[in-house]
């Protein structure tokens, strides 16, 4: 099977950098994304890691560590727009299917 | 930029009706996919198509059925309808053939309300 946990909920303060982290059990592996959701609205993708390392976005940056089946999601210079739910996804190794983890709500206070 | 296109962004149903939800992916994408998304839920892959074929099943009811007809557009058939189908049904494309990015682009959503 497959599976991927996140934090249920994460709260912060405006300006305040703020990490989410993801740990999956995949069958075949081709790379972790992150997309992000606001209430009601359709999930946007916002980075995608295939390789070891750090990419950086603006002010996000997302990480994997494929030995440790884990990555995560940074946001920096956090802003209020920035509440919403983000999760992250793998894309079955099989398939062409993502998988979504079980999303993380952040709540950006001022 | 043309994104995905979903309709009705709304629709309310009885128990054991019929609902038809439609998705017109971005031009040129080869790969729709079906995803279910219940109140402060992930999103759950129901299934996909590529190049109009049926690619892969998830977690998808007997009662509801798919298909992507010639012109790449999709529909999702949802028969005798259930209180727990009320939920956000989104569609999303991918072009595989430019790469795997991991990127799905999703339309906003189709909001199903069974009463």
């Amino acid at each position: 099977g497959q599976s991927l946990e996140q934090p249920s909920e994460v709260t912060a303060v405006e300006g305040a950098i703020v990490q989410i982290n993801c740990t999956y059990q995949t069958s075949g592996f081709y790379g972790l994304s992150w997309y992000q959701q606001h209430d009601g609205g359709a999930p946007t993708f916002l980075s995608y890691n295939a390789l070891d390392g750090l990419e950086e976005t603006g002010r996000f940056s997302s990480f994997l560590s494929r030995s440790d089946s884990y990555g995560y999601l940074l946001l920096q210079e956090l802003q209020m727009k920035d509440s919403a739910s983000y999760f992250c996804a793998v894309r079955d190794g099989n398939t062409d299917k993502l998988i979504f983890g079980t999303g993380t709500r952040l709540q950006v206070f001022p | 930029a043309a994104g995905v296109i979903q309709s009705p962004r709304h629709l309310i149903k009885e128990k054991r009706e019929t609902a038809t939800l439609k998705c017109y992916p971005i031009p040129r994408h080869d790969t729709v996919y079906w995803y279910q998304q219940g109140p402060g839920q992930d999103p759950q892959f129901l299934i996909s198509f590529y190049e109009k074929m049926q690619s892969d099943k998830g977690s998808i009811p007997d009662r509801f059925s798919a298909q992507q007809f010639s012109d790449y557009h999709s529909e999702l058939n949802m028969s005798s309808l259930e209180l727990g189908d009320s939920a956000l049904y989104f569609c999303a494309s991918s072009q595989l053939a430019g790469g795997d990015t991991g990127e799905l682009f999703f339309g906003e959503g189709s909001r199903l309300t069974v009463l």
